[in-house]
């Protein structure tokens, strides 16, 4: 089955940078890839997501990119603000099968 | 999106007996799924709730120990059997609004005694 590795664990910036979290994944017919946000004690929030006919897609201040050759995705959060720090979760799955399989999640801690 | 509600929000119970968790959505979904997120870990998918037929687990999940039921297109129950303390949990349901793109219900967090 898919296996989705994320890296790093943890993530810790200065309000107003960058943060990037970085995916890879197995199944090279894996070909839809969401992004989730979980704030503590809250359920997981999709905030993006991409699919493998595209190699970019941004959302005001959130972009992924997708590398189809090198199997892996990103998340990039620009401009930090306090209210980004949560849990961030990747995930793939291939269309049709709808089963997701989760990275083990990054927590991004913004520092004011 | 879809509106989904789940019950109970929380509960504790003792080890050796059952929890019915129950999803509800507010409009017709074909696929519905229920994870579980063990503390700090990430979430691992339990089973496909099927409609109109049985659900369909993922390895290391039994039906013995999670009975799921799926009675129509905007509700399922997730059964957790004979607990022990490691069923200790969130269990979250999802569903697929059709294009692949997944929804979570708020969640069910269940400590075990």
């Amino acid at each position: 089955g898919e296996n989705v590795e994320q890296h790093p664990s943890t993530l810790s910036v200065q309000e107003g940078d960058s943060a990037v979290i970085k995916c890879t994944y197995s199944d090279s017919a894996s070909n839809y890839f969401p992004w989730y946000k979980q704030e503590l004690g809250k359920r997981p929030q999709l905030i993006i997501d991409i699919r493998s006919n595209v190699g970019e897609k941004k959302d005001q201040r959130i972009a992924v990119t997708l590398n189809k050759t090198a199997k892996h995705f990103s998340l990039h959060i620009t401009e930090t603000q306090p209210e980004d720090s949560a849990v961030y979760f990747c995930a793939a799955s291939r269309h049709g099968d709808y089963k997701l399989s989760f990275g083990a999640g990054t927590t991004v801690t913004v520092r004011a | 999106s879809a509106v989904i509600s789940q019950k109970p929000s929380r509960d504790i119970c003792q080890r050796g007996t059952s929890l019915t968790i129950q999803c509800q959505v507010d409009s017709q979904v074909t696929m519905m799924f229920w994870y579980r997120q063990q503390p700090g870990q990430s979430l691992t998918l339990i089973a496909t709730a099927n409609q109109g037929s049985e659900a369909t687990y993922e390895s290391g999940f039994v039906i013995d120990k999670f009975p799921i039921s799926r009675p129509n297109l905007t509700f399922s129950t997730l059964t957790v059997s004979n607990m022990s303390p490691e069923d200790s949990s969130i269990y979250l349901c999802s569903v697929d609004v059709g294009t692949d793109t997944q929804y979570f219900g708020p969640g069910t967090r269940l400590t075990v005694l």
